[in-house]
């Protein structure tokens, strides 16, 4: 079983409409959870971070965790194109064991 | 915010020879460091975490003889690919913590190493 399991996609979805990406995690010491955006060919850039159960919100984002269920999911609402992209699921065990696993990654197609 | 300088950006080597890579924080003091390398259509796997003023330790599977990683200062970590030969052409990217502002990783803008 991988570690961090995504759905790698391609995602497409219509503009203005609801994307949703989810992502699975073996480690149940788990605490923190990370979603990167990736453009191709370029470096990832945090866009949002959970670390309690429920809903978190940003803007057009919003971070759902159930650690129960091991599973952690993004929504991005009033789709745009520039949310094109390749997102990226991390969970960390903890802020004293730093590093991120990263899952393979969903790639997210905004159709106009 | 925390901002994360990689240089070089794009690097084309030949068979045989070193490169090295350099990550600078900007504007804050990263204690530790994290290297990924990410090969096209796959996502980024961590070689080894980098560790100001100690040695770096490394994923299992990454050799650290030839990718060797220094870490002299609070705000700087070079990683230099030794020996370089095709297969280790990929996107390395580097990465680090401001601990004082926020939870979030800032990663570099990577380099695109390809080995010719």
């Amino acid at each position: 079983q991988k570690e961090v399991e995504q759905n790698s996609g391609p995602l497409s979805v219509p503009e203005g409409a609801i994307a949703s990406l989810n992502c699975t995690y073996s480690d149940r010491g788990s605490q923190s959870f990370f979603w990167y955006r990736q453009y191709s060919g370029k470096s990832p850039e945090l866009i949002m971070f959970i670390y309690s159960n429920g809903d978190k919100e940003d803007g057009r984002f919003t971070a759902q965790l159930n650690k129960a269920s091991q599973y952690v999911s993004l929504l991005i609402r009033d789709s745009q194109p520039s949310d094109s992209a390749t997102y990226l699921c991390a969970p960390q065990r903890d802020f004293g064991n730093e590093k991120l696993t990263f899952g393979t990654g969903t790639r997210l197609t905004i159709i106009p | 915010g925390a901002v994360v300088s990689q240089h070089p950006s794009r690097v084309i080597c030949k068979s045989g020879t070193s490169v090295k890579i350099e990550c600078r924080s900007l504007d804050f003091q990263a204690t530790t460091m994290f290297w990924y390398r990410q090969f096209p259509k796959q996502s980024l796997m961590l070689m080894a975490t980098s560790n100001e003023g100690s040695k770096a330790t490394y994923e299992q599977g990454v050799e650290k003889d030839k990718f060797l990683i220094n870490h002299a200062s609070l705000t700087l970590s070079t990683l230099t690919v030794t020996s370089a030969h095709p297969e280790d052409s990929s996107f390395y990217i580097c990465s680090a913590r401001d601990r004082k502002t926020g939870y979030g990783y800032t990663f570099g803008s990577g380099t695109r190493l390809t080995v010719v």
